[in-house]
């Protein structure tokens, strides 16, 4: 069966700084990856999505993350933290119609 | 904007009573998906639907069902409600029925509902 693990439910940065959002999954096969956000009183949002095409995927916002596949992660990164980057940010992983969630990770940005 | 829609934005009502929560997909789709998030659950996939058939089962219980319609909106369908039932309910769609990882799901804004 496969899962996902977002390491660390809160994360606060100071705004320039580096972003890290962790995410180590399992799985039997290999995974399609997901990152979403989700910002207060909203559905969530798709950030970006690995398929197998590249290892470093990009996305919205300025987000990026990478496929690691001896490390079974996909580690999402901003290289500089802005104010309306606070948001709660959910990793998920795919395998045909089992889509699993992991349990989120609050975003906060000091000014 | 997703372009996925969901009515009501808010539901209050009270144990033992019965809701509906309607969703409308992206134009084109033909998937909808139903998800329940909670504080001490997290995000849990129902139900999914593709083309009017159900075609994938997740934690959902007895008291709730869903359907999918001939226009491909969806109703979910919560009865005999506890409090433990207060939660957002989501509803996302996307284009195919298991078309492997490439097939996005987006999301609607949701709707809470709170029982009281």
């Amino acid at each position: 069966a496969q899962s996902v693990t977002q390491l660390g439910s809160h994360v606060s940065v100071s705004e320039g700084a580096l972003v890290l959002l962790r995410c180590n999954y399992s799985s039997s096969v290999p995974p399609y990856l997901f990152w979403y956000v989700q910002y207060p009183n909203q559905g969530l949002q798709l950030l970006l999505k690995y398929t197998s095409a590249a290892t470093l995927v990009k996305g919205i916002n300025g987000f990026e993350a990478e496929f690691k596949k001896s490390e079974t992660s996909f580690h999402l990164t901003k290289p500089s933290a802005h104010m309306s980057d606070a948001a709660e940010y959910f990793c998920a992983v795919k395998y045909n119609n089992d889509m699993r969630f992991g349990a989120g990770t609050r975003l906060t940005v000091k000014p | 904007d997703s372009g996925v829609t969901q009515t009501p934005k808010h539901l209050i009502t009270a144990t033992g009573q019965r809701v509906t929560l309607r969703c409308s997909p992206r134009s084109g789709d033909l998937s909808v998906y139903w998800y329940q998030q909670s504080l001490d659950q997290g995000l849990q996939f129902l139900i999914q639907y593709y083309n009017g058939e159900e075609r994938a089962k997740g934690n959902i219980l007895e008291r709730f069902s869903a359907q999918q319609f001939p226009d491909l909106h969806s109703e979910l369908n919560l009865s005999s409600l506890e409090l433990g039932d207060s939660a957002l309910y989501f509803c996302a769609s996307s284009v195919f029925s298991s078309g492997g990882g490439t097939d996005t799901q987006y999301f609607g804004p949701g709707t809470r509902l709170t029982v009281l």
